[in-house]
């Protein structure tokens, strides 16, 4: 059964730090990892899917990896902003057409 | 990109009612849906997978005879909520997965359901 955990479960950090949040799974056989963003009461926003075949994606300060064999993904944000305030999901879909996702990380980011 | 949506995005009922929500997908055909549910401070847990034209498979501990799940088309899913009680309040979150495109799937933005 797939398990995925992501570290920390809460952080807070001042404006303008780059920061790393951390999400591990249990079975490599994936299709790809989605990190997602959750305002509070709000869905999910997409933010990078990483292919099982690739391993980084970017978009704009965002940068995702991916080490399927060792079954850990990051998300690195860079100068942060409040507006970054918002839990970070990542969710892995596999080959039986599940997604299963993390807790997430609660980031609070300090003006 | 592909669409998918969900109607509606807020719903109240009062206990004892049935609620009916829907998933569609808007610019693909989509064999198989997945329901999830979120409870508050929680993270998102699979319910069940929809494939268009046979019945759903339910993950562990979900209710089949209360959560009714209908997928009639290639576009549509729906669930029902039967006979809703207060611990049924929760986000519903559909995905979508394009028929083209197995390895892949679309969210949709999520329906909450408050039943007082």
């Amino acid at each position: 059964k797939q398990e995925v955990t992501q570290i920390p479960a809460a952080l807070s950090v001042p404006e303008g730090e780059n920061l790393v949040l951390n999400c591990s799974f249990t079975d490599s056989a994936i299709y790809n990892l989605q990190w997602f963003r959750q305002d509070p009461g709000k869905g999910l926003t997409s933010l990078l899917l990483i292919q099982s075949s690739q391993r980084e994606q970017t978009s704009g300060r965002l940068n995702a990896s991916l080490d399927k064999s060792s079954g850990r993904s990051t998300l690195y944000i860079a100068a942060s902003q409040p507006g970054d305030s918002a839990t970070y999901l990542c969710a892995v879909y596999t080959n039986a057409g599940k997604s299963t996702f993390g807790d997430g990380t609660t980031l609070t980011v300090k003006p | 990109g592909a669409v998918v949506s969900q109607h509606p995005s807020w719903v109240i009922c009062k206990s004892g009612t049935s609620v009916k929500i829907e998933c569609r997908s808007l610019d693909f055909q989509a064999t198989t849906m997945f329901w999830y549910r979120q409870f508050p401070k929680q993270s998102l847990m699979l319910m069940a997978t929809s494939n268009e034209g046979s019945k759903a498979t339910y993950e562990q501990g979900v209710e089949k005879d209360k959560f009714l799940i209908n997928h009639a088309s290639l576009t549509l899913s729906t669930l029902t909520v039967t006979s809703a009680h207060p611990e049924d309040s929760s986000f519903y979150i559909c995905s979508a997965r394009d028929f083209s495109q197995i390895e892949t799937q679309y969210f949709g933005p999520g329906t909450r359901l408050l039943v007082l």
